[in-house]
């Protein structure tokens, strides 16, 4: 399990604000990701980095924004411009196998709650 | 893009019994297929994963099977314990190699 974390477990955030949550890993992994998991769904793709300093939008990256300036580290961003923010944040990292994600390992999750 | 669909969503079972969980793909270039299991609140944990090259593939009481020309896979737990207990999803590789995820599975094991 270890080896990713997310901080905080819980925020709260009124409407309006943008909030910045963060992910690290410790096992040298190259490629980070960022979903989001609402109520009884699946897992959607926010953004994704295979390499430090580069990043690509997954399937829902409105209203988000990442930045990669360290292999440890993945900081999102839900800026106010996303219309539905409350969710369960989840960050994964893999070791970038020719771009291929194979064995991604999860994160705690950040519980998200905009008011 | 790819598409993976789940089913059952919901599947009950007696301890000790088997549980099977489907999902079928779109994309027919996929060629990684993992499964999580995910308990209430906590992170998704990977418990097995195959590869296109392998029909199936087994770790203890949980097994995987591919066939590739129907574009399905399935988890396969057997002597199912009340730990079992929890929401799974299936995954595969889609476009440009992002895993897509299908909507989960909750496996209650009744004792």
């Amino acid at each position: 399990d270890g080896g990713i974390t997310q901080s905080p477990k819980y925020l709260f955030r009124k409407e309006g604000q943008n909030v910045t949550l963060s992910c690290e890993q410790n096992l040298n992994h190259d490629a980070m990701y960022w979903y989001r998991q609402d109520p009884g769904q699946g897992l959607r793709l926010i953004y994704y980095s295979q390499i430090v300093n580069d990043f690509q939008k997954g399937d829902i990256a409105e209203g988000y924004s990442v930045s990669r300036e360290k292999k440890e580290s993945f900081p999102l961003t839900v800026t106010s411009a996303q219309k539905n923010p409350t969710a369960f944040y989840l960050c994964a990292s893999s070791i970038n196998n020719r771009g291929i994600p194979y064995e991604q390992y999860f994160g705690p999750g950040t519980r998200l709650t905009v008011t | 893009g790819e598409n993976v669909e789940q089913h059952p969503s919901t599947l009950s079972v007696q301890e000790g019994d088997s549980a099977v969980i489907k999902c079928t793909y779109s994309d027919s270039a996929s060629n990684y297929f993992p499964w999580y299991k995910q308990e209430l609140g906590k992170r998704p944990q990977l418990i097995i994963d195959i590869r296109s090259n392998v029909g199936e593939k087994k770790d203890q009481r949980i097994a995987v099977t591919l066939n590739k020309t129907a574009k399905h896979f399935s988890l396969h737990i057997t002597e199912t314990q009340p730990e079992d207990s929890a929401v799974y999803f299936c995954a595969a590789i889609g476009l440009r190699n992002k895993l897509v995820f299908g909507a989960g599975t909750i496996l209650r094991v009744k004792s």
